[in-house]
């Protein structure tokens, strides 16, 4: 079992909060990722990061910011919630496994509702 | 990053083998070929992956010719909880830092 986790699971909030979706690996990666999905609909890479100090934007324009202080720990922050960002977001990590880093261990999600 | 093609849906009946195949004409040298299954709910999970040729592991096979402009998931006789959305995914070479697309995928439906 992979051990990444995700915290809230589920999140109800009203519009103009600031949020923060955790996000955790015990694994020792280097590489973490945020991905945005809609129910039915294909994963968006949002935010990446090739380890501590360093954050990508990823191909799908968010307005959330993320961070990494520490290998372990890559925080997906909004300052102000809007309905348009309802979704579900999954973190995922991975390391170099031969020349590849494709195996990504993914999260269980936490599903963002902004009223 | 390479596009990829696939099936949007595909359906099955319990026991018999299932392959999905997915088109990617403009893979790299350096690409690898990986394939991830997701259940409504929950994050993808890593299933196989593979350069050329062919790729066996407990859950599946994966099947890559020559060119390497296609490749075939199989899954060997499947059951009610094969049920999800296979994404075929190229890319994620060490030097991209593992970045990888995810197309839309095949939802699988697998009836008894």
């Amino acid at each position: 079992e992979a051990d990444i986790y995700q915290t809230p699971r589920y999140l109800v909030i009203g519009t103009g909060k600031k949020i923060t979706l955790e996000c955790s690996q015990t694994m020792g990666h280097d590489k973490m990722y945020w991905y945005q999905q809609d129910p039915g609909m294909e994963l968006h890479l949002i935010h990446y990061s090739y380890g501590v100090n360093s954050t990508e934007k990823g191909d799908l324009s968010s307005e959330s910011t993320v961070s990494r202080i520490r290998t372990e720990h890559f925080p997906l922050t909004l300052e102000s919630a809007r309905p348009s960002h309802t979704s579900q977001y999954l973190c995922a990590s991975s390391t170099k496994t031969g020349q590849s880093y494709n195996e990504q261990f993914f999260g269980p999600g936490t599903r963002l509702t902004v009223l | 990053l390479a596009k990829t093609t696939q099936p949007i849906s595909m359906d099955s009946y319990e026991g018999q083998e299932v392959n999905i195949t997915c088109s990617h004409n403009n893979i790299a040298t350096n690409d690898y070929i990986t394939w991830y299954q997701q259940f409504p709910s929950q994050g993808p999970r890593f299933i196989i992956q593979g350069y050329k040729t062919k790729v066996t592991n407990e859950v599946a096979s994966l099947f890559i010719p020559a060119d390497r402009k296609s490749s075939t998931l199989s899954l060997p006789r499947v059951s009610l909880s094969d049920t999800a959305v296979y994404y075929c995914l190229v890319g994620g070479e060490y030097n991209q830092g593992g970045k990888l697309i995810f197309g839309q995928g095949t939802e699988l439906s697998v009836k008894p």
